[in-house]
């Protein structure tokens, strides 16, 4: 399969701890993209890579939000001390640079209880 | 702040219909603007793109157009089925980087 592939697909967590998401995006794809997307509301920007490089946060991503990607490879976003208001459907994205259109993972559905 | 808004918010329509999604943007300097399906609880599925050079995009039943003058593109679907049935997104993308996206019309093809 040579989509962008996200784990894990749900995930549910109590309220205050910690939880990490995985994006492998296509291969050769050197731009990768985080966005949220709440009930009935479509996906909004959370930040970006270019390789390793973290070139844009939103305003959204406060400081409990942190997103890596070491080796311009596959990316992870942590949240810390979760809240209510974090459960959401966080979707990973990636193109090449110089091509237009972005190709969308499956999601991580967040559950925070 | 909305800057994509798509109307109508539902739409729900008998086997057969052609139908018109209507997505509306307020920022004229746009890269391209894309249409997505996304199943209940799913990821998105590219439809079809169009480059802001571009006038419209067809594939198979669905045909997008983008007037960026205007600020408006559409989504034209032929002979609507029930596995139409999802969720539509309209997004543009800003110069080089990231994807601005409308609240979606929800479209249901009655069998």
């Amino acid at each position: 399969d040579t989509g962008v592939s996200q784990d894990p697909r749900h995930k549910i967590t109590k309220r205050g701890q910690n939880v990490t998401f995985r994006c492998d995006p296509i291969s050769e794809h050197n731009r990768l993209y985080w966005y949220r997307q709440t009930l009935g509301q479509g996906p909004e920007f959370l930040t970006y890579f270019q390789n390793e490089a973290q070139l844009e946060k939103s305003r959204l991503l406060s400081d409990r939000f942190s997103a890596e990607r070491p080796k311009g490879s596959f990316s992870t976003l942590e949240i810390q001390r979760t809240e209510q208001g974090d459960s959401a459907m966080y979707l990973c994205a990636s193109r090449r640079t110089g091509d237009t259109e972005a190709f969308f993972g499956q999601g991580t559905r967040l559950t925070v209880v | 702040k909305q800057e994509v808004t798509q109307i109508p918010a539902a739409l729900s329509v008998p086997e057969g219909e052609n139908l018109v999604l209507n997505c509306s943007f307020t920022d004229s300097a746009i890269y391209n603007l894309q249409w997505f399906r996304q199943d209940p609880g799913k990821g998105l599925t590219s439809l079809l793109l169009i480059q802001s050079s571009q006038r419209e995009q067809t594939s198979g039943r669905l045909n997008a157009s983008l007037d960026k003058s205007s600020g408006r593109s559409t989504l034209y679907i032929a002979a609507s089925q029930p596995g139409d049935s999802a969720t539509y997104l309209c997004a543009y993308m800003e110069y080089g980087n990231k994807l601005v996206f409308g609240a979606g019309t929800i479209l249901r093809v009655k069998s």
